[in-house]
Order: C-alpha cells, then structure tokens, then sequence
C-alpha cells in the first residue's frame, strides 16, 4: 500500500490564484482530513469527510472548500489565494470501523507559499 | 482553539538521557495521542491511550493520562539522536458519529538529542 500521497509537493502562488492539492489513500478508510500547520501553531484541522459525500468543516474552514467523491480521493480547493495560506498542507486518513479515535495516517505534506 | 498543549516547547539532552514531554488539555476525551514529526515530513503516530487507561508502554515510550488533571506525559527512554523531531499530542473532540475522529493538536515539543 502507498498509504496517504499528496501532490504537489510545492507550490507557488500568486495572490488570487486558485488550485487543488490533491490527497489519496488506497487503505480504504472512511475518514479523511485536511490540516494546516503554521509556525508554532501546531496543526489545526481545515475541513474532514466521513465517508464518500459527507464533508463537513474543521476549525479554520475559510477560504478552502473539499469534495469527496470517491473514498479514495479527497481533494482541498483554494478558490481564491491569500499570502495568510502560506502553510504547509497534510493530509490524512483512518478507518471508522473500530473503536474510536484510532491513529491517523498522514501524507507528507504540501508546503505553499502564496506570494 | 488549541486543545493540546504541550511543555516544554523545546528539550536538549544528551543521547542516552530520559526525555518527558507533558501535554494539558481542556476538556473530556476518548483517547490521547502522541505523534512525532521529523523536520519537514507528515506525523507518525507513536501511541495511543484510551481515557480509561493510566499507563501504557511501546518500547522505550511509557505515556501516561491522568483525566482528573487533563494532563499526559510521554517519556522516551534512553534517547537517541534518531529521536531528535518536534512531538505532539492530539485529543479527539468526544463528540458524536465522525466528530470524534476530529483531532486537536498542541504546538508540540521540539526534542533534540545530541550525540
């Protein structure tokens, strides 16, 4: 298994500038999650699916949308760039079966820089 | 908000040395983590402890969770410099349905081990 791949690795952007960072998983896990993480500020969640067309949003939700069409692929929409999302981006995923809050996989990251 | 708050925000030691990290928390869990993270690459969970457990090992880790403090530890034994990465704990929301799965991290313990 690949485990949780994020493409691209970098990115640059100019203010206004819209794009997707992609996120994929082949472990067949329900829940998937969006991250940001700042200096300093640790991760805070964007947005998170529990399962194929069920999103809901974390607790900095602004400026980013996601879809889940499918388990595998859950992808974080900038519509709009802003230098404030200059972050690096996980994402990440694990299984609802289970007892609850068990670990999370996390990809390797997207670090963007929006000038 | 941050859930997690980790102390102290930076630990030195000498390889073959102890190292404790403590983690305060605000509100009611299921479970506890601790990730680690190596400078510039995604989160690796460590080990997990559930809110009924006090104690729990996996090799040179041994955490601890006293819910009546809201408060966790993680102690690495006999520390190596392949130790050296920021560390962070991560609480669950204690919701319902897939709001549990949602982590909140604090800004993490950067730990370096020195040879």
């Amino acid at each position: 298994n690949a485990g949780v791949t994020q493409t691209p690795k970098f990115q640059v952007l100019k203010t206004g500038q819209s794009m997707t960072l992609q996120c994929a998983q082949d472990m067949n896990h329900e829940y998937m999650s969006w991250y940001r993480q700042d200096p300093g500020m640790g991760l805070r969640l964007i947005h998170y699916s529990v399962g194929a067309g069920i999103t809901d949003q974390g607790e900095v939700p602004n400026g980013y949308n996601v879809s889940r069409s499918t388990t595998e692929d859950f992808p974080l929409r900038l519509l709009s760039a802003a230098p404030s999302q200059t972050s690096v981006y996980f994402c990440a995923s694990t299984p609802l079966a289970g007892e609850v809050g068990d670990e999370q996989f996390f990809g390797p990251g997207t670090r963007l820089t929006v000038l | 908000s941050q859930q997690g708050e980790e102390d102290p925000q930076a630990l030195s030691i000498q390889e073959g040395e102890n190292a404790t990290m403590n983690c305060s928390y605000k509100t009611s869990i299921n479970n506890l983590q601790w990730y680690r993270q190596n400078s510039g690459r995604g989160l690796v969970h460590l080990i997990l402890i559930r809110s009924n457990e006090r104690e729990k090992h996996s090799g040179r880790l041994r955490v601890t969770l006293d819910t009546s403090k809201k408060s966790s530890s993680l102690l690495i034994t006999a520390s190596q410099a392949a130790d050296t990465a920021s560390y962070f704990c991560a609480t669950d929301a204690n919701g319902s349905g897939g709001s549990n799965y949602k982590l909140t991290f604090g800004k993490g313990t950067l730990l370096t081990v020195n040879p």
